[in-house]
């Protein structure tokens, strides 16, 4: 079945870096804009990043811009958050989640994985 | 700060209707599509509504949407126990090149 799953997450101390992953399957992968989401601890859902469907376009929320780095290996139908220079403010919840519109986007988000957890915590 | 706003709370008793508003702005729902997305205690997201009034298959026609210049709304019927959960709004906001969040509304079903 389709599906999207985060792995990655772990406790780690301010100023570090960290890699998240997402694996796809059951879909195109390399034909789906995908996004990273995340929610801090009892709060709502804020957009980090999003990249087409092909790698040519990535878009970052204000809030990481600089600091984190989207990316994604259609052979291995994988998509990667690259992490750095991170704060207690980056502790959160992280969902991959598909974009609902193929070979192009549109920001709504059709599939969505379980999430993983990063706690930036010294 | 979310860039659409959303009632924190909403409620009413089994059966009856509840109405969630998003008001955004002319860079996003004036002219984007908007999304309503489910958030169980515990789980991921889960796409609701998509283009404004769009239900991915599976969705029950209990759950509606609809938009009028810069604000949208959802809008559940027959309101049901499991119905408790977050909603938000989200749509594309030109200029910041990216989709936005509302901030969520819980509904407590009575």
């Amino acid at each position: 079945q389709v599906q999207l799953v985060e792995s990655g997450g772990g406790v780690v101390q301010p100023g570090t870096s960290l890699r998240l992953s997402c694996a796809a399957s059951g879909f195109t992968f390399s034909g789906y804009a995908i996004s990273w989401v995340r929610q801090a601890p009892g709060k709502g859902l804020e957009w980090v990043a999003l990249i087409s469907y092909d790698g040519t376009k990535k878009y970052y929320a204000d809030s990481v811009t600089g600091r984190f780095s989207i990316s994604r290996d259609n052979s291995k139908n994988t998509l990667y958050l690259q992490m750095s220079l991170l704060t207690t403010e980056d502790t959160a919840v992280y969902y991959c989640a598909r974009d609902g519109y193929s070979y192009g986007h549109r920001g709504d988000m059709d599939v969505w994985g379980q999430g993983t957890t990063v706690t930036v915590s010294s | 700060q979310s860039v659409l706003t959303q009632p924190p709370s909403a409620s009413g008793p089994p059966g009856q209707r509840v109405i969630i508003s998003c008001s955004g702005s002319s860079s996003n729902i004036g002219r984007k599509t908007v999304n309503w997305y489910r958030q169980l205690p515990g789980t991921a997201p889960k796409l609701l509504i998509y283009s404004n009034n769009q239900r991915p298959s599976g969705v029950p026609d209990r759950f509606s949407g609809s938009k009028s210049g810069t604000s949208a709304s959802l809008a559940i019927s027959e309101l049901q126990s499991e119905d408790e959960a977050d909603y938000y709004c989200s749509a594309w906001d030109d200029s910041l090149n990216g989709p936005v969040f509302g901030g969520g509304t819980r509904v407590t079903v009575l």
